[in-house]
């Protein structure tokens, strides 16, 4: 099937540092998406992307989806210890299915 | 803000038994769907719904899964005959889909099911 794969798996930061991560596939989306997801919640919406090349912004987060429509990444800027979870990037293929194929996720974790 | 609630948050069975999950979609949303996601793994399209009836489903959604929308509010999961290997957790989510390119689909805080 198809697969998104995040990178990193994980990530250990200092509170106050920059993050980013990315979501990549061999598949063109339609749609790219990204959720946090905190212990024993459901995905949270972060920020939706549409168009290719289109750059989003909510808070302290930006996201963009891919020229090449196969890619995205996430970058939250000076990180606080709230920000601890794990983000997953999902999106809609190209072929008209609206089902969501996640990431594999990234967990990050803020050292305060 | 409106949000995707389920019931109960958590469920143990015994493995053979019929579980019934529930979910109460947005209120204004057309579109609702399942997910599951096993302990510590990425989150998996089982099932979309629309009009009453399903318009796609995942290879893990056989004959043991059934979806429902008894009444105007509710939208259930069925599982007819439990098997160890569906313990994981099952997320409701919904969209408004307002054209083919924007659907947003929000999600519920899961029902976490454990089958002994």
């Amino acid at each position: 099937g198809q697969q998104l794969n995040q990178s990193p798996q994980s990530m250990f930061i200092q509170e106050g540092e920059d993050v980013s991560m990315n979501c990549t596939s061999s598949s063109i989306f339609n749609t790219w998406l990204w959720y946090k997801q905190e212990p024993g919640e459901g995905p949270v919406l972060l920020i939706a992307l549409y168009k290719a090349g289109e750059l989003t912004s909510n808070g302290r987060l930006t996201a963009q989806f891919g020229i090449t429509r196969k890619d995205s990444f996430l970058n939250i800027s000076a990180s606080i210890p709230s920000d601890v979870g794990i983000y997953f990037c999902a999106g809609q293929l190209e072929s008209g299915t609206y089902k969501y194929i996640f990431g594999t996720g990234t967990r990050l974790k803020v050292l305060a | 803000e409106p949000e995707v609630t389920q019931t109960p948050s958590h469920q143990v069975t015994q493995m053979g038994q019929e579980v019934i999950l529930r979910c109460v979609p947005i209120s204004n949303h057309l579109y609702f769907y399942w997910y599951r996601q096993i302990l510590g793994q990425k989150v998996e399209f089982l099932v979309s719904f629309y009009n009453n009836e399903i318009s796609e489903k995942s290879e893990i959604f056989d004959d043991q899964f059934s979806v429902e929308r008894p009444d105007g509010s509710n939208f259930t999961l069925k599982i007819r005959s439990t098997k160890l290997e569906d313990s994981a957790m099952y997320f409701c989510a919904s969209s408004v889909r307002d054209s083919p390119r924007t659907d947003t689909q929000y999600f519920g805080p899961g029902t976490r099911l454990t089958v002994l």
